[in-house]
């Protein structure tokens, strides 16, 4: 079982709608949780974080952590195309201290 | 503006060669990472550095060195000994190695023949 999991995509969604990225995880002792953009051929942009369960809300994104379930996701209300990335999730295992990447899910915006 | 500098952007060697990337940070943060990227790939940690002189081996250091002589630099050499050098080398910084957030330079993006 990998640490971090995320389906792969692409995930396509029509311009304004609801975008929903999900992540799990292996390791229940995890703290920090972690949502990078990564537009091609660039760096990782830090678009979230999170730490207790519940959702944290920014501008257009919601990112949710339930856990119990450990399981922790990203919402992008009203999608728009400058969106369509690839969305990273990183977790901080609780014995480590080292960032642990998802493969990403690449996401998709249509006009 | 502060921020994290890596170069050269695009760097080309030939087999059997060491190369040495840079990155500089001048975010006054204490940890540095070294990740590399492979196409359709997560990042894997490479090297971390909590402080100035002191540095960690990632996931896969295997022909890989660093060194952190002064707090805002993290250089990264590449040598001959590693298998599959070309990949996207993503250098990050956060205030402290643990929970915080980790923020990435723009990457060098190294290509061996």
């Amino acid at each position: 079982q990998k640490e971090v999991e995320q389906n792969s995509g692409p995930l396509s969604v029509p311009e304004g709608a609801i975008a929903s990225l999900n992540c799990t995880y292996s390791d229940r002792g995890s703290q920090s949780f972690f949502w990078y953009r990564q537009y091609s051929g660039k760096s990782p942009e830090l678009i979230m974080s999170i730490y207790s369960n519940g959702d944290k809300e920014d501008g257009r994104f919601t990112a949710q952590l339930n856990k119990a379930s450990q399981y922790v996701s990203l919402l992008i209300r009203d999608s728009q195309p400058s969106d369509s990335a690839t969305y990273l999730c990183a977790v901080i295992p609780g014995n480590t201290g080292k960032l642990i990447f998802g493969q990403g899910t690449t996401l998709q915006v249509k006009p | 503006d502060g921020g994290i500098t890596q170069s050269p952007k695009y760097l080309f060697r030939k087999e059997g060669q060491n190369v040495t990337l840079s990155c500089e940070q001048n975010l006054n943060h204490d940890a540095m990472y070294w990740y590399r990227q492979d196409p359709g790939q997560g990042l894997r940690l490479i090297y971390y550095s909590q402080i100035v002189n002191d540095f960690q081996k990632g996931d896969i250091a295997e022909g890989y060195s660093v060194s952190r002589e002064k707090k805002e630099s993290f250089p990264l050499t590449v040598t001959s000994a590693q298998k599959n050098p070309t990949a996207f080398y993503l250098c990050a910084s956060s205030i402290a190695q643990g929970g915080n957030e980790q923020y990435f330079g723009p990457g060098t993006r190294l290509t061996v023949t």
